[in-house]
């Protein structure tokens, strides 16, 4: 299977935990985008990658999340000290430069007790 | 403005049926609108895109038909199929230093029964 993967793909951990969800883009892909999603809703932007650069963080991305994107290959989203609002679905999306299509990965679903 | 607006939140069609779901925009500035389809468990798929200089767009069973004036579009499910069930989102993608942020409708939950 070629296409974006995320792991894990479901997580529980205890309120004030830090918890760390990865995503392996489309080899080829340039860019990577991270969406969170909660129930019944759309999926929202939280940050963009180009190569291992990190060019746009949304104000959704509380100073307790943190992202990377080391040699602009996987990327990793980090949470530190986790709330009951953060639970959510976590999407990765991976897309090249032109023509910019994003393509997603299943998604981590997190839930925070 | 960075808004999408989308509905219905929910729509019964009969197998067979046309199903239509609506989005409505209010930046201008928006120069790419994907629609994607959602099952449960499952990350958003794209379905079919559309730029602002074409009014519609023909994929197979799904159609995108553009206002640009009235700032709405909306996609078209011709001979609805119960696998086309399905959660859809709209969105908008604000080209922003090259690349493409999407905006997303709240998504339309479709139930075809057959």
């Amino acid at each position: 299977d070629t296409g974006v993967s995320q792991d894990p793909r479901h997580k529980i951990t205890k309120r004030g935990q830090n918890v760390t969800f990865r995503c392996d883009p489309i080899s080829e892909h340039n860019r990577l985008y991270w969406y969170r999603q909660t129930l019944g809703q759309g999926p929202e932007f939280l940050t963009y990658f180009q190569n291992e650069a990190q060019l746009e963080k949304s104000r959704l991305l509380s100073d307790r999340f943190s992202a990377e994107r080391p040699k602009g290959s996987f990327s990793t989203l980090e949470i530190q000290r986790t709330e009951q609002g953060d639970s959510a679905m976590y999407l990765c999306a991976s897309s090249f430069a032109s023509p910019d299509t994003q393509y997603f990965g299943p998604g981590t679903r997190l839930t925070v007790l | 403005q960075q808004q999408v607006k989308q509905s219905p939140q929910s729509l019964i069609v009969q197998k067979g049926g046309i199903s239509i779901i609506n989005c409505a925009y209010e930046n201008t500035a928006f120069d790419y609108f994907p629609w994607y389809q959602q099952f449960p468990g499952k990350g958003p798929a794209l379905l079919i895109a559309i730029r602002p200089d074409v009014s519609e767009k023909k994929e197979g069973r799904f159609t995108i038909s553009f206002n640009k004036s009235a700032k709405q579009f909306s996609l078209h499910i011709m001979d609805s199929q119960p696998g086309d069930s399905a959660t859809y989102f709209c969105a908008a993608s604000l080209q922003a230093g090259g690349y493409n942020k999407l905006i997303f409708g709240a998504g339309t939950r479709l139930a075809v029964h057959p």
